[in-house]
This record gives C-alpha cells, sequence and structure tokens, in this order.
C-alpha cells in the first residue's frame, strides 16, 4: 500500500489552456473525492465518486471541470479553458465504505498555477 | 448544512508549552469531527477522530481533542509542544450517510518557538 498518489505535483499553464490531472488511490477504497484548497483557506469539496459512479458535485465545480473514474479505479479532473481564478492546490483523497466512519487518506496534491 | 470556524488563524507558542487550537461547528445531525496537519507542500494527515464513542479522543502525536456537544465544540490539545508540531492543522466535520464528504474550517497555523 503506497497511499494515494497524485499527478503531476505541478503544472503551469496559461489562461485558456487546458490540464488533467490523475489521482490513483489506495487500491482497495471504493471512494473518491476531489477538493481545492486555496492560499489560506481550508480544503474545499469537489467531487466524489463511489466505484465509477459520480454521485455528489459542488456547485462549485464549473461546466469548464469534468471529473472521471473509469472501472472504479484511478480518477482525472479535467480543466478546460482555465482561468487565473482556478490557481489553487487539487486535492484527492480515497476511503473505504465501510459502517464505521469514513477515514479520507488524502494524496499531496497538485498545484495548479495559472498565468 | 454544515461549517466549521477555526478561532485564531496562527497561533505561536514556545517549546515545551501547551497548545490550544480551537474549533466549533454547526451541524444539523450528529456530527463526525475530524482534526488533520498539514505540513508544506504536503498533504493532509488525519490527527484524529470523533465518531459518537468517547468523548475525549486521544489521536499521533500525543494530541487529543474533547468533544463537548453543549459548547459544539472539538479543541484540539497537547501537553507539550515540540518544534516539529509546527504545521497548520485543519478542523473537519462530515455527516454519516451520503459522501460523508469534509467541511474544513480555514486552519490555523501553528509556530512553535524555541
Amino acid at each position: 500500500d503506497t497511499g494515494v498518489s497524485q499527478n503531476p505535483r505541478h503544472k503551469i499553464t496559461k489562461r485558456g489552456q487546458n490540464v488533467t490531472f490523475r489521482c490513483d488511490p489506495i487500491s482497495e477504497h471504493n471512494r473518491l473525492y476531489w477538493y481545492r484548497q486555496t492560499l489560506g483557506q481550508g480544503p474545499e469539496f469537489l467531487t466524489y465518486f463511489q466505484n465509477e459512479a459520480q454521485l455528489e458535485k459542488s456547485r462549485l465545480l464549473s461546466d469548464r471541470f469534468s471529473a472521471e473514474r473509469p472501472k472504479g479505479s484511478f480518477s482525472t479532473l479535467e480543466i478546460q479553458r482555465t482561468e487565473q481564478g482556478d490557481s489553487a492546490m487539487y486535492l484527492c483523497a480515497s476511503s473505504l465504505l465501510s459502517p464505521a466512519v469514513n477515514e479520507q487518506f488524502f494524496g499531496p496534491g497538485t498545484r495548479l498555477t495559472v498565468l | 448544512a454544515q461549517s466549521v470556524t477555526q478561532l485564531g488563524s496562527h497561533v505561536s507558542v514556545s517549546e515545551g508549552a501547551l497548545v490550544l487550537l480551537r474549533c466549533n461547528y454547526s451541524s444539523s445531525v450528529p456530527p463526525y469531527l475530524f482534526w488533520y496537519v498539514q505540513y508544506p507542500n504536503q498533504g493532509l494527515q488525519l490527527l484524529l477522530k470523533y465518531t459518537s464513542a468517547a468523548t475525549l479522543v486521544k489521536g499521533i502525536n500525543g494530541f487529543e481533542a474533547e468533544f463537548k456537544k453543549s459548547e459544539t465544540s472539538f479543541h484540539l490539545t497537547k501537553p507539550s509542544a515540540h518544534m516539529s508540531d509546527a504545521a497548520e492543522y485543519f478542523c473537519a466535520v462530515s455527516a454519516k450517510g451520503g459522501s460523508e464528504k469534509l467541511v474544513f474550517g480555514k486552519g490555523t497555523k501553528l509556530t512553535v518557538n524555541p
């Protein structure tokens, strides 16, 4: 078990470009979350998958954002036509659906800078 | 709806002194409460969690927190600060069922002075 991994760790792009981030959760975890963290703020929920199904999306997730989790394994988060306001740390977390409390394990994050 | 308020965006203590980081929550259902720590350029690491069992919760690295329903609080404490405790700390709340997404506070940056 190597934990949650995210790639790339850093991404610098120009405004208007598309970017895609990848998250590999802990292998047996069937739940996957994306959060966004801006400077001086706590992480904010973006979206949630249970297996391959995207079950909840935040109002923060504009139509320029899309997330997928094919086959219930890794997940990708794509941002189209990036804006400077998209600059943030994008965090992925995974957990195991169980009767006990849901403990989420976080990856190191992808820091996006939009110039 | 759920929310978390962390009082004090910055807390500074001397090495060996008591650490107290404050967290108040709002929740329409019985909450689950968490404290996470974030070191620079790293992801979040779970320190401890409250799951409606014991109200005094012990976590890693000598931290503990007490759930007080009457005060809607879940303050984090450590009797004696160590230099390695310098980091940002986040309190979070979730509700059982559904996505169980975490709602975070804005964080408290802890500085430990020698």
